[in-house]
Protein backbone atom coordinates (compact mmCIF):
# COMPACT_ATOMS: atom_id res chain seq x y z
CA UNK A 1 0.00 0.00 0.00
CA UNK A 2 1.03 4.13 -0.01
CA UNK A 3 1.81 3.78 3.92
CA UNK A 4 1.49 1.89 6.99
CA UNK A 5 -2.30 1.15 7.97
CA UNK A 6 -3.67 0.42 11.15
CA UNK A 7 -7.08 -0.81 12.15
CA UNK A 8 -8.63 0.36 14.24
CA UNK A 9 -8.30 4.36 14.14
CA UNK A 10 -10.73 3.86 17.78
CA UNK A 11 -11.08 1.38 20.27
CA UNK A 12 -13.18 1.59 23.23
CA UNK A 13 -13.20 -1.31 25.44
CA UNK A 14 -14.16 -2.57 28.94
CA UNK A 15 -11.90 -2.93 31.60
CA UNK A 16 -11.20 -6.72 31.65
CA UNK A 17 -11.17 -7.70 27.57
CA UNK A 18 -9.39 -8.67 25.31
CA UNK A 19 -8.22 -6.12 22.18
CA UNK A 20 -6.64 -6.53 18.95
CA UNK A 21 -4.67 -4.00 17.04
CA UNK A 22 -3.77 -4.08 13.47
CA UNK A 23 -0.85 -3.27 11.56
CA UNK A 24 -0.26 -3.08 7.66
CA UNK A 25 3.00 -2.34 7.00
CA UNK A 26 4.61 -0.49 3.35
CA UNK A 27 4.76 -3.58 1.21
CA UNK A 28 8.22 -5.04 1.08
CA UNK A 29 9.29 -3.96 4.79
CA UNK A 30 10.93 -6.65 6.00
CA UNK A 31 11.09 -4.04 9.66
CA UNK A 32 8.19 -3.27 11.96
CA UNK A 33 7.76 -1.61 15.01
CA UNK A 34 5.32 -0.71 17.71
CA UNK A 35 5.07 1.71 19.99
CA UNK A 36 3.14 3.08 22.64
CA UNK A 37 1.95 7.23 23.71
CA UNK A 38 0.34 8.23 26.47
CA UNK A 39 -1.31 11.83 26.72
CA UNK A 40 1.36 14.22 26.63
CA UNK A 41 3.96 11.58 26.79
CA UNK A 42 6.98 10.84 24.33
CA UNK A 43 6.89 7.38 22.58
CA UNK A 44 7.18 3.81 24.38
CA UNK A 45 9.32 1.24 22.21
CA UNK A 46 7.06 -2.28 22.73
CA UNK A 47 8.47 -4.96 20.27
CA UNK A 48 10.55 -4.83 16.87
CA UNK A 49 9.91 -7.11 14.50
CA UNK A 50 12.13 -8.38 11.42
CA UNK A 51 10.52 -10.33 9.05
CA UNK A 52 8.38 -12.51 10.92
CA UNK A 53 10.49 -12.94 14.18
CA UNK A 54 10.40 -10.80 16.79
CA UNK A 55 14.78 -9.98 17.97
CA UNK A 56 13.17 -7.52 20.82
CA UNK A 57 10.07 -8.14 23.09
CA UNK A 58 11.94 -5.69 25.39
CA UNK A 59 8.96 -2.83 25.73
CA UNK A 60 6.45 -5.55 26.21
CA UNK A 61 4.94 -4.06 29.76
CA UNK A 62 3.49 -7.15 30.90
CA UNK A 63 2.49 -10.48 29.62
CA UNK A 64 -0.39 -9.52 29.09
CA UNK A 65 0.66 -8.17 25.72
CA UNK A 66 1.70 -9.94 23.06
CA UNK A 67 2.34 -9.62 18.94
CA UNK A 68 2.82 -11.17 16.35
CA UNK A 69 3.68 -10.97 11.98
CA UNK A 70 2.66 -13.28 9.23
CA UNK A 71 3.47 -13.60 5.63
CA UNK A 72 6.43 -10.51 6.80
CA UNK A 73 3.32 -8.42 6.48
CA UNK A 74 0.58 -7.54 8.61
CA UNK A 75 1.08 -7.82 12.38
CA UNK A 76 -1.17 -8.09 15.57
CA UNK A 77 -1.13 -6.61 19.00
CA UNK A 78 -2.68 -7.93 21.40
CA UNK A 79 -3.96 -6.49 24.73
CA UNK A 80 -5.53 -9.26 27.34
CA UNK A 81 -7.12 -8.20 30.37
CA UNK A 82 -7.36 -4.95 29.90
CA UNK A 83 -6.67 -2.00 32.01
CA UNK A 84 -7.42 1.91 32.11
CA UNK A 85 -3.71 2.62 32.38
CA UNK A 86 -3.57 0.88 28.59
CA UNK A 87 -5.11 3.54 27.57
CA UNK A 88 -2.76 5.18 24.64
CA UNK A 89 -2.29 5.90 21.28
CA UNK A 90 -0.51 2.34 19.66
CA UNK A 91 1.54 3.51 16.98
CA UNK A 92 3.41 1.23 14.37
CA UNK A 93 5.90 1.77 12.05
CA UNK A 94 7.99 0.03 8.97
CA UNK A 95 11.16 -0.05 7.40
CA UNK A 96 12.59 -1.49 4.49
CA UNK A 97 15.63 -2.94 6.83
CA UNK A 98 16.68 -2.06 10.29
CA UNK A 99 16.70 1.26 11.39
CA UNK A 100 19.99 1.73 11.17
CA UNK A 101 20.13 3.21 7.80
CA UNK A 102 16.75 3.36 6.77
CA UNK A 103 14.06 6.38 8.15
CA UNK A 104 10.73 5.01 9.50
CA UNK A 105 7.64 5.15 8.35
CA UNK A 106 4.90 5.46 10.94
CA UNK A 107 0.69 4.64 10.68
CA UNK A 108 -1.67 6.86 12.15
CA UNK A 109 -2.06 4.95 15.00
CA UNK A 110 -5.21 3.02 17.17
CA UNK A 111 -6.44 5.63 19.93
CA UNK A 112 -7.56 2.59 22.96
CA UNK A 113 -9.62 3.65 25.63
CA UNK A 114 -10.47 1.12 28.43
CA UNK A 115 -13.69 2.08 30.79
CA UNK B 1 19.85 3.44 29.22
CA UNK B 2 19.89 5.85 26.30
CA UNK B 3 17.64 8.88 27.25
CA UNK B 4 16.81 11.55 24.97
CA UNK B 5 15.78 14.89 26.14
CA UNK B 6 14.36 17.64 24.52
CA UNK B 7 14.21 21.95 24.86
CA UNK B 8 12.33 23.65 25.16
CA UNK B 9 9.11 22.24 26.43
CA UNK B 10 6.92 24.03 23.80
CA UNK B 11 7.76 27.24 21.73
CA UNK B 12 5.14 29.73 20.73
CA UNK B 13 6.65 32.33 18.08
CA UNK B 14 5.63 34.89 15.30
CA UNK B 15 5.43 34.03 11.57
CA UNK B 16 8.77 34.30 9.77
CA UNK B 17 11.15 33.90 12.57
CA UNK B 18 14.02 31.41 12.43
CA UNK B 19 13.93 28.66 15.18
CA UNK B 20 16.11 26.20 16.68
CA UNK B 21 15.43 23.16 18.26
CA UNK B 22 16.96 20.89 20.60
CA UNK B 23 17.81 17.47 21.20
CA UNK B 24 20.26 15.57 23.55
CA UNK B 25 21.08 12.29 24.52
CA UNK B 26 23.19 10.12 26.94
CA UNK B 27 24.94 7.37 25.22
CA UNK B 28 26.78 8.73 21.89
CA UNK B 29 27.03 5.14 20.84
CA UNK B 30 24.00 5.74 17.92
CA UNK B 31 23.74 4.43 14.63
CA UNK B 32 21.47 7.68 13.26
CA UNK B 33 19.35 10.40 14.73
CA UNK B 34 15.86 11.31 13.16
CA UNK B 35 13.72 14.34 13.40
CA UNK B 36 10.28 13.61 13.16
CA UNK B 37 6.96 16.02 12.93
CA UNK B 38 3.66 14.85 14.54
CA UNK B 39 -0.01 16.59 13.93
CA UNK B 40 -2.19 16.48 16.00
CA UNK B 41 -4.16 12.88 15.42
CA UNK B 42 -2.12 11.93 13.18
CA UNK B 43 1.07 9.52 13.05
CA UNK B 44 4.65 10.87 12.87
CA UNK B 45 6.29 11.93 9.69
CA UNK B 46 10.13 11.82 8.96
CA UNK B 47 11.96 14.87 8.42
CA UNK B 48 15.41 14.28 8.55
CA UNK B 49 17.62 11.21 9.16
CA UNK B 50 21.31 11.87 10.15
CA UNK B 51 23.88 8.98 10.16
CA UNK B 52 26.32 8.35 12.65
CA UNK B 53 29.21 9.67 10.35
CA UNK B 54 27.66 12.61 9.24
CA UNK B 55 27.25 16.18 10.75
CA UNK B 56 24.18 17.47 9.16
CA UNK B 57 21.14 17.24 6.73
CA UNK B 58 19.26 19.75 4.82
CA UNK B 59 15.65 19.71 3.53
CA UNK B 60 14.03 22.66 2.09
CA UNK B 61 13.90 25.19 5.00
CA UNK B 62 14.74 22.11 8.03
CA UNK B 63 18.41 21.99 9.24
CA UNK B 64 19.61 19.29 10.93
CA UNK B 65 23.33 19.07 13.07
CA UNK B 66 24.79 16.60 14.84
CA UNK B 67 27.34 16.72 17.40
CA UNK B 68 27.54 12.70 18.02
CA UNK B 69 30.66 13.16 20.83
CA UNK B 70 28.39 15.59 22.86
CA UNK B 71 25.17 14.07 22.36
CA UNK B 72 23.61 16.55 20.83
CA UNK B 73 21.33 17.56 18.23
CA UNK B 74 20.13 21.04 16.72
CA UNK B 75 16.73 21.19 14.29
CA UNK B 76 17.26 24.29 12.62
CA UNK B 77 13.92 25.78 10.91
CA UNK B 78 14.19 28.62 8.63
CA UNK B 79 11.01 31.55 7.83
CA UNK B 80 8.64 29.98 10.03
CA UNK B 81 4.97 29.33 8.89
CA UNK B 82 2.08 28.53 10.25
CA UNK B 83 1.80 25.42 8.81
CA UNK B 84 5.16 24.24 10.77
CA UNK B 85 2.96 24.36 13.48
CA UNK B 86 3.19 20.66 15.01
CA UNK B 87 5.15 18.51 18.03
CA UNK B 88 8.70 18.16 16.67
CA UNK B 89 10.40 14.31 17.85
CA UNK B 90 13.79 13.60 18.07
CA UNK B 91 14.77 10.25 18.04
CA UNK B 92 18.42 8.30 18.42
CA UNK B 93 19.16 4.38 17.20
CA UNK B 94 21.41 2.71 18.81
CA UNK B 95 20.28 -0.34 19.66
CA UNK B 96 17.74 -0.94 16.32
CA UNK B 97 15.10 0.50 17.77
CA UNK B 98 14.46 4.37 18.23
CA UNK B 99 14.67 5.94 21.32
CA UNK B 100 12.68 9.13 21.14
CA UNK B 101 12.43 12.42 23.25
CA UNK B 102 8.96 14.02 24.88
CA UNK B 103 9.21 16.66 21.60
CA UNK B 104 8.85 20.62 21.40
CA UNK B 105 5.82 21.57 20.63
CA UNK B 106 5.47 24.27 18.44
CA UNK B 107 2.99 26.93 17.36
CA UNK B 108 3.69 29.65 14.87
CA UNK B 109 1.40 32.32 14.51
CA UNK B 110 0.26 34.48 11.66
Amino acid sequence: GAGVSQSPSNKVTEKGKDVELRCDPISGHTALYWYRQRLGQGLEFLIYFQGNSAPDKSGLPSDRFSAERTGESVSTLTIQRTQQEDSAVYLCASSLARTGRQKLFFGSGTQLSVL
Amino acid sequence: KQEVTQIPAALSVPEGENLVLNCSFTDSAIYNLQWFRQDPGKGLTSLLLIQSSQREQTSGRLNASLDKSSGRSTLYIAASQPGDSATYLCAVDNTDKLIFGTGTRLQVFP
